[in-house]
């Protein structure tokens, strides 16, 4: 079985400022693993996927990502953070492999202070 | 390219009416479907998936199905909807030669009186 854990539920930060959105998971296999974004109203979009090549991802909207299999973490980072930076972030792991289930974090929500 | 579209985006219905909501895939073959609650706080719950026409797997008991009578077809429904059915679904699909990677649609959101 696997599971994610994003601690806490929301997050601030000042415009400019660096962005950090932890997540661990757990996984009794070698794990896929994924950050979504959600907009109000909206769909999830993908982010970006860790799929066992380099263990530093990078994104889409400059933000990137880290596998410390040591840690058993997956935190999402942004050099600086733009007010549409804001929104609900979702870490999700899946086996490696076709054909797994994603199971998702309950998300954090980035606010981003003028 | 591909694309998923879910419909309606906006739901209000009576306790104990019924339910349908739609998500069509276009653009690709054979995708594995799914979908997912939304509630406040609790991050996203697998309802159902589906790998092929009339294959339906569900995750949790509940008030709900789902049917797949097409390859790029599924439907969710209620017969009696309950106000604890009131959420965000989602629906997605994944590629079965992909890396896991869903695509989500837009969503729809079930406001039950």
């Amino acid at each position: 079985a696997q599971s994610v854990t994003q601690l806490g539920s929301h997050v601030s930060v000042s415009e400019g400022a660096l962005v950090l959105l932890r997540c661990n998971y757990s996984s009794s296999v070698p794990p896929y693993l994924f950050w979504y974004v959600q907009y109000p109203n909206q769909g999830l979009q993908l982010l970006l996927k860790y799929t066992s090549a380099a263990t530093l991802v990078k994104g889409i909207n400059g933000f990137e990502a880290e596998f410390k299999k040591s840690e058993t973490s997956f935190h999402l980072t942004k050099p600086s953070a733009h007010m549409s930076d804001a929104a609900e972030y979702f870490c999700a792991v899946s086996e490696s492999g076709a054909n797994s289930k994603l199971t998702f974090g309950k998300g954090i929500t980035l606010s981003v202070r003028p | 390219s591909q694309t998923i579209h879910q419909w309606p985006a906006t739901l209000v219905q009576p306790v104990g009416s019924p339910l349908s909501l739609e998500c069509t895939v276009e653009g690709t073959s054979n995708p594995n479907l799914y979908w997912y609650r939304q509630a406040a706080g609790r991050g996203l719950q697998l309802l159902f998936y589906s790998v092929g026409i009339g294959q339906i797997s569900s995750e949790v008991p509940q008030n709900l199905s789902a049917s797949r009578p097409q390859d790029r077809q599924f439907i969710l429904s209620s017969k009696k909807l309950l106000l604890s059915d009131s959420g965000f679904y989602l629906c997605a699909w994944t590629s079965i030669s992909g890396a896991n990677v869903l695509t989500f649609g837009a969503g729809s959101r079930l406001t039950v009186l």
